[in-house]
């Protein structure tokens, strides 16, 4: 079974410009989260969507942004890069119900933005 | 809101030294709680998790770690590492429902040969 797949892997922007990550969870994962790995940091969480439906949304500023699609891949956008965004955005998914899931995530290899 | 404590940020451990790593975590609530490992140039994976039941869990590669729920804690043990085990370890924890995952910031485990 293939993993979760992030797309790009490396990118370099400058600051004003938007930037999209893809991501492609495990076949029949549906929910989808996001987040932000920088050093000393560790995990900041970024959303998390299930059938397309934003389920929860950590505490970042709304020029960050994402969705999700009928085949549960999703995508993260953030606007108006800034020199703090540079991180490692990593993608996980899980095998998440409606009433909730585990918290066992599988991730991606993340897709590590240079902003500057 | 939940939140995790990794106490360590950097540790540097000889070969067959024990390794214990802490983890702390406030929630009042039923809580699930994971150990994930990312190795240099990989992936965040899954080390072992908690669920319910026997407090001791043991996981891949030698680990195992142990829930005190009195003490919100569930840190992390190996009897004897090895070089390879150098990596970043990560504690997280899930309350129940909808809640997100949170993680800790970290700890970097490095062990000379």
């Amino acid at each position: 079974k293939a993993g979760v797949t992030q797309t790009p892997r490396y990118l370099i922007k400058t600051r004003g410009q938007q930037v999209t990550l893809s991501c492609s969870p495990i076949s029949g994962h549906r929910s989808v989260s996001w987040y932000q790995q920088t050093p000393g940091q560790g995990l900041q969480f970024l959303f998390e969507y299930f059938s397309e439906t934003q389920r929860n949304k950590g505490n970042f500023p709304g020029r960050f942004s994402g969705r999700q699609f009928s085949n549960s891949r999703s995508e993260m956008n953030v606007s108006t890069l800034e020199l703090g965004d540079s991180a490692l955005y990593l993608c996980a998914s899980s095998l998440a119900r409606t009433g909730g899931n585990t918290g066992e995530l599988f991730f991606g290899e993340g897709s590590r933005l240079t902003v500057l | 809101a939940q939140s995790v404590s990794q106490h360590n940020h950097h540790v540097i451990l000889s070969e067959a030294a024990s390794l214990e790593l802490g983890c702390n975590y406030s929630y009042g609530g039923t809580v699930n709680l994971f150990w994930y490992v990312q190795y240099p140039g990989q992936h965040l994976q899954l080390l072992l998790k908690y669920f319910s039941g026997d407090p001791l869990v043991k996981g891949i590669k030698g680990f195992e770690a142990e829930f005190i729920k009195s003490k919100f804690s569930f840190n992390l043990r190996k009897p004897s590492v090895q070089w390879s085990d150098t990596a970043e370890y990560f504690c997280a924890v899930k309350a129940g429902g909808y809640q997100k995952v949170t993680f800790g910031t970290g700890t970097k485990l490095q062990v000379i040969p």
